[in-house]
């Protein structure tokens, strides 16, 4: 168990809906990383959250947006759902400390998501 | 961006042999490089990492060796068991992209009795 939980495991729904995922990081951890994981595209990153600001932006769509809360606990928002967004949804968290260079990203169990 | 290359896509072994997965990066400001082992179904866990200011590392069968002229680093499997069987992913950490991970396409390594 790597401290970092993620809710709910998996969420079926129809194409044109809007989902949220939810992520609670590992207690202490500042940073939050959202990655999606498909057969054809692998591990790919969305987007980081620090201290509940926006850090980082990757292959995020504009569909998509996320945001952290004050408690560090992160949201995923998914909208105008299409078939090529089933995928597993990710998140990560660590501890960037000021001064450290690199710091260990521990994974959340993830969130299937299956578009019909 | 930084671009991870990694191969084989596909790797299978004898138990008890070796297993070797190689990664390259096009970033060389890139300073961190994990690697995480993923169970079907599950989430990634890392096994091992190194930094651009070491050349090698080692815990028990695993290692991990870096070249920074040549932008490669590899994983080095020993004595390979069934349970090893696995997809693994290597990283680079993104050096203008806060500390997000950049990962390589997977190699799935399957250990035969």
């Amino acid at each position: 168990d790597s401290g970092v939980t993620q809710t709910p495991k998996h969420l079926i729904t129809a194409t044109g809906q809007r989902v949220t995922l939810r992520c609670s990081p590992r207690s202490g951890d500042l940073s939050v990383y959202w990655y999606q994981q498909s057969l054809d595209q692998g591990l790919q990153f969305l987007i980081q959250y620090y201290n509940g600001e926006e850090r980082a932006k990757g292959n995020i769509l504009e569909r998509f947006s996320a945001q952290q809360f004050p408690d560090l606990h992160s949201e995923l928002n998914l909208s105008s759902l299409e078939l090529g967004d089933s995928a597993l949804y990710f998140c990560a968290s660590s501890d960037p400390r000021a001064g450290t260079i690199q710091e260990t990203q521990y994974f959340g169990p993830g969130t299937r998501l299956l578009v019909l | 961006g930084e671009n991870v290359e990694q191969h084989p896509s596909t790797l299978s072994v004898q138990e008890g042999d070796s297993a070797v997965i190689k990664c390259t990066y096009s970033d060389s400001a890139s300073n961190y490089f994990p690697w995480y082992k993923q169970e079907l179904g599950k989430r990634p866990q890392l096994i091992i990492d190194i930094r651009s200011n070491v050349g090698e590392k080692k815990d028990q069968r695993i290692a991990v060796t870096l070249n920074k002229t040549a932008k490669h680093f590899s994983l080095h499997i020993t004595e390979t068991q069934p349970e090893d069987s696995a997809v693994y992913f290597c990283a680079a950490r993104l050096s203008n992209s806060g500390y997000a991970l950049n990962f390589g396409k997977g190699t799935s390594l399957l250990v035969t009795p």
